[in-house]
């Protein structure tokens, strides 16, 4: 199976400033048909998750432009440009690539 | 607008059984793998089972198979998740989720396993 690890697991972060969260996978998640299913997904505090980013770095509707993603084979990343306070909670990489799918351990995003 | 609304979730001894369903709305359900997540307290999220649009192919996580059956009513615009044989370990809030990357996301049931 594949193992999806995310650093760091902690995010402390200033309003207003840059945050980052990496996410790196077990094997190449690109699928044989071209594709490499990522997502990032965004848990506020008693919320339901949402989806923000999927195949890497397409924003899901509805989703601020700050948010960003990156990456290919096996390292992704998560990019906010300017860090509000709505955006406070657990972020999460998914692989839908292989089966079964999987999920990072999450991180959590602080303001400090 | 696209709903997901879970039911069915409670309180149940080891052993025990329950049924969860997920109510669609808001787009043309039969369209669509649908997906149940769940998430233990205080922990991150795990992916339990997916299933086909027609219901002809159905996945599961290693640590349910056996147990948990997962199925869909396409007329009733309905997802199920039958729980048998439940453990401790399965105490979650169970979320159903359209398609395998999970676009969108119901607000979840609290299944709690306990003597």
């Amino acid at each position: 199976d594949v193992v999806m690890t995310q650093s760091p697991l902690s995010l402390p972060v200033t309003l207003g400033q840059p945050a980052s969260i990496s996410c790196r996978s077990s094997q190449s998640l690109v699928h044989s048909d071209g594709n490499t299913y990522l997502n990032w997904f965004q848990q506020r505090p008693g919320q339901s998750p949402r989806r923000l980013i999927y195949k890497i770095s397409n924003r899901d509707s509805g989703v601020p432009d700050r948010f960003s993603g990156s990456g290919s084979g096996t390292d992704f990343t998560l990019k906010i440009s300017r860090v509000e306070a709505e955006d406070v909670g657990v972020y999460y990489c998914m692989q839908t690539t292989h089966w079964p799918p999987a999920f990072g351990q999450g991180t959590k995003v602080e303001i400090k | 607008e696209v709903q997901l609304v879970e039911s069915g979730g409670g309180l149940v001894q080891p052993g025990g059984s329950l049924r969860l369903s997920c109510a669609a709305s808001g787009f043309t359900f039969g369209n669509y793998w649908m997906s149940w997540v769940r998430q233990a307290p205080g922990k991150g999220l795990e992916w339990v089972a997916n299933i086909k649009q027609d219901g002809s192919e159905k996945y599961y996580v290693d640590s349910v198979k056996g147990r948990f059956t997962i199925s869909r009513d396409n007329a009733k615009n309905s997802l199920y998740l039958q729980m048998n044989s439940l453990r401790a370990e399965d105490t979650a809030v169970y979320y159903c989720a359209r398609g395998v990357g999970c676009d969108y996301w119901g607000q979840g049931t609290l299944v709690t396993v306990s003597s």
